[in-house]
């Protein structure tokens, strides 16, 4: 099992380009959520999904899409990135009532 | 709102003592907390759980402490070693339980 894989790794945007994060988990859980995480302030959840089909806005959801057409997948999209938006972020994904599984992050930088 | 937060952002220890960290939670109603360790460049790593009908509850080297009086969550390391360097966060379920409210986190640092 490779458990929660993202990509890319790292990123470098300019202001106003647009980019999907890849989020992709392998051990069929229901539940996936995306989380920032900025110097000083934890993790702070953007989005997450129940089920295919069904998503649902976190604590930071502006300026970010998400969708979730299949079980394994959850793309995060920035629709136009902006320097706000540099961060690193984290896929997660559980079965419900169960820890949270997480990537390694995707490393985001807006110029 | 709901909130979960940490008492000290660093923790420093010697190779071999116990640690203990802080977290305190401001929802009287979160039923579930977790535990994460995170290694630079990595993502969280879960190291326990705990549901609030417990008081306590025990891993390897590691217990966890619910004091739901005081809304307190405790992470103790016994024999605390190099490989436990890291930053350690504090999670509840959202009132949902569909994803995870974090703290700031602590860094540990061992020392030895």
């Amino acid at each position: 099992n490779a458990g929660v894989t993202q990509t890319p790794k790292f990123q470098v945007l300019k202001t106003g380009q647009s980019m999907t994060l890849q989020c992709a988990q392998d051990m069929n859980h229901e539940y996936m959520s995306w989380y920032r995480q900025d110097p000083g302030m934890g993790l702070r959840l953007i989005h997450y999904s129940v089920g295919a089909g069904i998503t649902d806005q976190g604590e930071v959801p502006n300026g970010y899409n998400v969708s979730r057409s299949t079980t394994e997948d959850f793309p995060l999209r920035l629709l136009s990135a902006a320097p706000s938006q540099t961060s690193v972020y984290f896929c997660a994904s559980s079965t419900p009532g169960q820890p949270q599984h997480f990537g390694d992050g995707t490393r985001l930088s807006i110029l | 709102g709901e909130s979960v937060g940490l008492h000290l952002p660093t923790l420093s220890v010697q190779e071999g003592d116990n640690s203990i960290i802080n977290c305190a939670y401001s929802n009287s109603a979160s039923d579930y907390f977790i535990w994460y360790k995170q290694e630079s460049g990595k993502g969280p790593q879960f190291i326990i759980d705990i549901r609030s009908n417990m008081d306590k509850r025990q891993g390897q080297r590691v217990t966890v402490l619910l004091n739901k009086t005081v809304k307190h969550l405790s992470l103790q390391i016994a024999a605390t070693q190099p490989g436990d360097s890291a930053v350690y966060f504090c999670a509840e379920n959202n009132q949902a339980g569909t994803a995870l409210i974090f703290g700031k986190g602590t860094t540990l640092s061992v020392s030895s």
